[in-house]
């Protein structure tokens, strides 16, 4: 079975700070993808990132970056300088390759960034 | 280019009554994908349908529940006989791949619905 947990519920930091938002994942296909979602208080759902198994290699895109360490099942996501806009539930998830298995999400972080 | 399109974005039904949700995928993308999401829990699978095809239904529930991509229009969720429980936000993702979980799912703004 895949499971995906997001040990934060809420987060509040004050703007400038950095926040760290974790994720650990179980599966046992050797092969798999991690996702992250960010959901403003729109509602919307907003793609960030897609990660390959096969790819540790950490990633950065501006203010974002992401730490997959296989050997603890875990693919963090950082924001650095954290802004109001930034205020959201963010969603983990996660996909194996074998047996074509749904998307699993997390139960999200919700981040609070005050100004 | 247009993303996944759902409406209504917010819809309000009496216990008893039918709810039909509908998704338009984004251009090109034929696979689409119904996830509920319940107040503070994260996003649920319902069921995986290509066109005139279900092609995974295993997170609907045996009953009430049905899903459906016909050839032209829209994929519909519909719930009948909506109960309290139903209530949640109904969200419809895309993607162009053939049974490619794996692919960035795209996803539309969700249908909230509120059962009185």
């Amino acid at each position: 079975a895949q499971k995906v947990t997001q040990a934060q519920t809420e987060i509040s930091v004050v703007e400038k700070e950095d926040v760290t938002l974790d994720c650990v994942y179980e599966t046992r296909d050797t092969t798999y993808y991690l996702f992250w979602y960010k959901q403003p208080p729109s509602g919307e759902l907003v793609f960030l990132i897609r990660r390959n198994s096969f790819d540790e290699q950490n990633e950065i895109s501006g203010r974002y970056s992401w730490n997959f360490q296989k050997s603890t099942s875990s693919f963090n996501f950082t924001i650095t300088a954290s802004q109001v806009v930034d205020s959201a539930v963010y969603f983990c998830a996660l996909s194996g390759l074998s047996g074509n298995t749904p998307l699993v999400f997390g139960k999200g972080t919700r981040l609070s960034v005050i100004a | 280019n247009a993303g996944v399109m759902q409406n209504p974005r917010h819809l309000v039904r009496r216990r008893g009554q039918e709810a039909r949700l509908r998704c338009s995928p984004m251009k090109g993308h034929s696979h689409v994908y119904w996830y509920r999401q319940l107040p503070e829990e994260g996003l649920k699978f319902m069921v995986y349908l290509q066109k005139e095809n279900i092609i995974d239904e295993s997170g609907m529930p045996k009953e009430r529940f049905s899903a459906e991509f016909p050839k032209e229009g829209p994929s519909i969720l519909r719930i009948q006989q909506v109960v309290r429980g139903d209530s949640a936000a109904y969200f419809c993702a895309s993607s162009p791949y053939s049974a490619n979980y794996n692919s960035p799912l795209h996803f539309g703004n969700g249908t909230r619905l509120t059962v009185t």
